[in-house]
């Protein structure tokens, strides 16, 4: 079945150092695209979302690119921080239930 | 803290129990959204509301499962005859419902059932 999927499990990065975390997916139908950031007993934080007409957004510290060619989503983030660890959701939907990925967790080593 | 309140924050109950969950959501917006959370998964989608009407559901809400959202602001879940397969992160989040649109999280109810 159609599904999203995250390449890397978990990712270790030195503070200060630039992340990159990577998101598969497979549902062609799909035009709206969130990264979310869930710490350890909290719901997911929305960090970044992307509209299936750009292939590039940038927030605070943070830019997601899109890729529809091969169904690709990445979340930059620059100088990364310890505040940073968590895992990150990607998450897709064609029309309003959010289908979520595995997720990736992201270790910031000082 | 995304405006989103879910109460309560834990449950334990036994195999069997009926338990409810409460969700809040941020005052101004119509939809609100439940989802559930194993652990080391990502949250899957169980219902969905526009104002009072629920307008969509997903397999996973088996017939154990119901949703309501009376009035179109607060939105309870209930869970009959509780099985251990339950345990699970359940979340809610609402949006702003005018188009496919950002979801704000709240902090989720985590239920464990004996």
């Amino acid at each position: 079945g159609e599904s999203v999927g995250l390449h890397l499990p978990t990712l270790s990065v030195q503070e200060g150092d630039n992340s990159i975390i990577n998101c598969a997916y497979s549902n062609s139908a799909s035009d709206y695209f969130i990264w979310y950031k869930q710490e350890s007993g909290k719901g997911p934080q929305f960090i970044i979302d992307i509209r299936s007409n750009m292939d590039k957004r940038q927030g605070q510290r943070v830019t997601v690119l899109l890729n529809k060619t091969v169904k690709h989503l990445s979340l930059q983030i620059a100088a990364t921080q310890p505040g940073d660890s968590a895992v990150y959701f990607c998450a897709e939907t064609p029309g309003y239930a959010l289908n979520f990925g595995k997720g990736t967790s992201l270790l910031v080593t000082p | 803290d995304t405006g989103v309140s879910q109460d309560p924050r834990h449950k334990i109950t036994k195999r069997g129990q009926n338990v409810t969950f409460r969700c809040d959501p941020i005052s101004e917006h119509n939809r609100l959204y439940w989802y559930r959370q194993t652990l080391g998964q990502g949250p899957e989608f169980l219902t969905y509301f526009q104002n009072e009407a629920q307008l969509e559901k997903s397999r996973l809400l088996s017939d154990r499962f119901s949703a309501e959202r009376p009035k179109g602001s607060f939105s309870t879940l209930e869970i009959q005859r509780t099985e251990q397969g339950d345990s699970a992160m359940y979340l809610c989040a609402s949006s702003l419902g005018t188009s496919v649109d950002e979801q704000f999280f709240g902090p989720g109810t985590r239920l464990t059932v004996l």
